[in-house]
């Protein structure tokens, strides 16, 4: 296993248009985490599945976006609507069921024209 | 937006040196993790620590867990210009994790 896995590492898209991001988590591991992070700030929690059940959203999550996690295995976010605000690293983790230890992957860098 | 104080922002320290940055709250937390970024790169898991007052060493780094479980430092001995990246601390609280804004090591050789 090479650890969590995410696409694209970058994407550059005009405002208004929707983009999608996808996880891979680590084998096995049943919990996934999406963050935000933005330029000099620490990463700003967004979602968590245990499964493919999403159990908590931030309110920092819009109606815009969305997180999936249908077989319980990958994960997509899609931001609709794009805004220059969205512009951000968005950061995928995963843990196992009764460890807390969380391993991100390399992120996706999203920048909005 | 960030519930954790890390402190500090950012540190200048000659190769060789120790540092020592540290993380409050003023939630309780059940356990706490020290993540290293370094530019463009997605966090990497250092050190977790799982009880209050508990005292972890990962080689030349060095976390406690604060007994009050409100705080956690890291320790970097001899410092080395690899060293070099923003270290942030993350409580955690059931499956809520936070983070700190980070503190940015730079290390001259």
């Amino acid at each position: 296993d090479t650890g969590v896995s995410q696409n694209p590492r970058h994407k550059i898209t005009k405002r208004g248009q929707n983009v999608t991001f996808r996880c891979d988590p680590i084998s096995e591991h049943n919990r996934l985490y999406w963050y935000r992070q933005t330029l000099g700030q620490g990463p700003e929690f967004l979602t968590y599945f245990q499964n493919e059940a999403q159990l908590e959203k931030s309110r920092l999550l819009s109606d815009r976006f969305s997180a999936e996690r249908p077989k319980g295995s990958f994960s997509t976010l899609e931001i609709q609507r794009t805004e220059q605000g969205d512009s951000a690293m968005y950061l995928c983790a995963s843990s196992y069921e009764g460890n807390t230890e969380a391993f991100f992957g390399q992120g996706t860098r999203l920048t909005v024209v | 937006g960030q519930q954790l104080n890390q402190s500090p922002q950012s540190m200048f320290i000659q190769e060789g040196e120790d540092v020592s940055m540290n993380c409050t709250s003023s939630s309780i937390f059940n356990t706490w993790l020290w993540y290293k970024q370094e530019p463009g790169e997605g966090p990497v898991l250092l050190i977790a620590l799982y009880k209050a007052g508990e005292l972890t060493s990962n080689g030349r780094l060095t976390a406690q867990f604060g007994i009050t479980r409100k705080d956690s430092f890291l320790n970097i001995s001899a410092s080395i210009p690899s060293d070099v990246g923003i270290y942030f601390c993350a409580g955690q609280r059931n499956n809520d994790m936070r983070f700190g804004a980070g503190t940015r090591l730079t290390v001259k050789p």
